[in-house]
């Protein structure tokens, strides 16, 4: 079956500007988490979407937001970039949730904020 | 402080040798699980131990589960290029949401 999709795969920002980024999880997994990857923090929490319902949030700004739609596909939004936001933004996907099994992970979008 | 603290963060060893990585906490887990991830692409499940004590084996590689459920440790005998990657540990503690080690990048030269 199909794995985890992400897009764009990378892009290029300047400061102040905002970044949507999408994941579509594997056919019938209702769970969508994102993470933040960095060389200095890891894989940082950023929130979990469950039937189109933020479950969990992590401890970021309110300048990250994300959403799930009815297909389970989700969305996450930046907005007013800064220079620290530039990471590998990472989503997984789950059956049940996350912490209840494994976790299938994309490849990411790689975000540079200049 | 991380929650899980991995050791040693980085590693570059030659190919045929073994290693140890490590992943400690003070907290007890109900599971741990181990991910790789290359480069470019997103972790990879390869292991979840749940007992304490358990050790699960997967080709050449070896994981164990503290006894007390506090930390595990992951051990590749005769490594080979194609381990190279960031291994990395991740749990969740009772009531706690998952959470990831900051990971040990491994090379593995030819």
């Amino acid at each position: 079956k199909a794995g985890v999709t992400q897009t764009p795969r990378y892009l290029i920002k300047t400061r102040g500007q905002q970044v949507t980024l999408s994941c579509s999880p594997i056919s019938g997994h209702r769970s969508v988490s994102w993470y933040q990857q960095t060389p200095g923090q890891g894989l940082q929490f950023l929130f979990e979407y469950f039937s189109e319902t933020q479950r969990n949030k992590g401890n970021f700004p309110g300048r990250f937001s994300g959403r799930q739609f009815s297909n389970s596909r989700s969305e996450m939004n930046v907005s007013t970039l800064e220079l620290g936001d530039s990471a590998l933004y990472l989503c997984a996907s789950s059956l049940n949730g996350v912490g209840t099994g494994e976790l299938f992970f994309g490849e990411g979008s790689r975000l540079t904020v200049l | 402080t991380q929650l899980l603290e991995q050791s040693p963060q980085f590693l570059s060893i030659q190919e045929g040798e073994n290693l140890t990585v490590y992943c400690n906490s003070s907290s007890v887990f109900s599971s741990l699980q181990w991910y790789r991830q290359e480069p470019g692409e997103g972790p990879v499940l390869l292991v979840t131990v749940v007992t304490g004590g358990e050790v699960k084996k997967l080709k050449r590689l070896t994981f164990q589960f503290g006894d007390a459920r506090k930390d595990s440790s992951l051990h590749i005998t005769a490594a080979q290029p194609g381990d190279t990657g960031l291994y990395l540990c991740a749990g969740a503690p009772t009531g706690s949401r998952l959470t990831f080690g900051e990971g040990t990048q491994l090379t593995v030269n030819p």
